[in-house]
């Protein structure tokens, strides 16, 4: 039973570019949830995906968009890249919004 | 802003002791999650609970959840150096709100 899986691992970019990250949930779960982890810090909620649609955000700006496509799996897009944008990005999925929450092993962002 | 302070950032502790790892905030929340991250993977649940004054153990870690549902305790016994890691308390507010708050975590390292 294969669990949330996240490529690529590791991703260097450069300020001002632009990049995806692609998440496909655990095997039955159909939401699809997006966290970013600074260095130091718990992971802060980006957005929720369920039906192809984004069902909830947090406090995070235009920059960062996502999609859900019919098979559940998602993709987080993330334009004009800070150096604040350097953090680890975890996708979580379940099944329904709440609980429980399984995370995959994130993609690990580094901005220069 | 929902927040949940924990409580010690940092631990360090020898092998065999016994700690206590705190989770407060201000808002009640439906649920509450406790995870472990290690390095370079993401975080893995270990329990939630739900209902006020709940109390659940799991091996040598006993989970508690405050009466007024605000707070939670994590003690684990006996510590070993493989409970080194990164435990993180997260709250769910149910409902349409489907995002999980997190704390910073506590870094607990266990010295053989």
């Amino acid at each position: 039973d294969a669990g949330v899986t996240q490529s690529p691992t590791h991703l260097i970019k450069t300020r001002g570019q632009q990049v995806t990250l692609r998440c496909s949930p655990k095997s039955g779960h159909d939401t699809v949830s997006w966290y970013q982890q600074a260095l130091g810090q718990g992971p802060q909620f980006i957005f929720q995906y369920y039906e192809e649609e984004e069902r909830q955000r947090g406090n995070f700006p235009d920059r960062f968009s996502g999609h859900q496509f019919p098979n559940y799996s998602s993709e987080l897009n993330v334009n004009a890249l800070l150096l604040g944008d350097s953090a680890l990005y975890l996708c979580a999925s379940s099944l329904t919004g709440n609980q429980p929450q399984h995370f995959g092993d994130g993609t690990r962002l580094s901005i220069l | 802003t929902q927040l949940l302070e924990q409580s010690p950032q940092f631990l360090s502790i020898q092998e065999g002791e016994n700690l206590t790892v705190y989770c407060n905030s201000s808002s009640v929340f439906s649920s509450l999650q406790w995870y472990r991250q290690e390095p370079g993977e993401g975080p893995v649940l270990l329990v939630t609970v739900v209902t006020g004054g709940e109390v659940k153990k799991l091996k040598r870690l006993t989970f508690q959840f405050g009466d007024a549902r605000k707070d939670s305790s994590l003690h684990i016994t006996a510590a070993q150096p493989g409970d080194t890691g990164l435990y993180l308390c997260a709250g769910d507010s149910g409902g349409s709100n489907y995002k999980l708050t997190f704390g910073k975590g506590t870094l607990l390292t266990v010295n053989p």
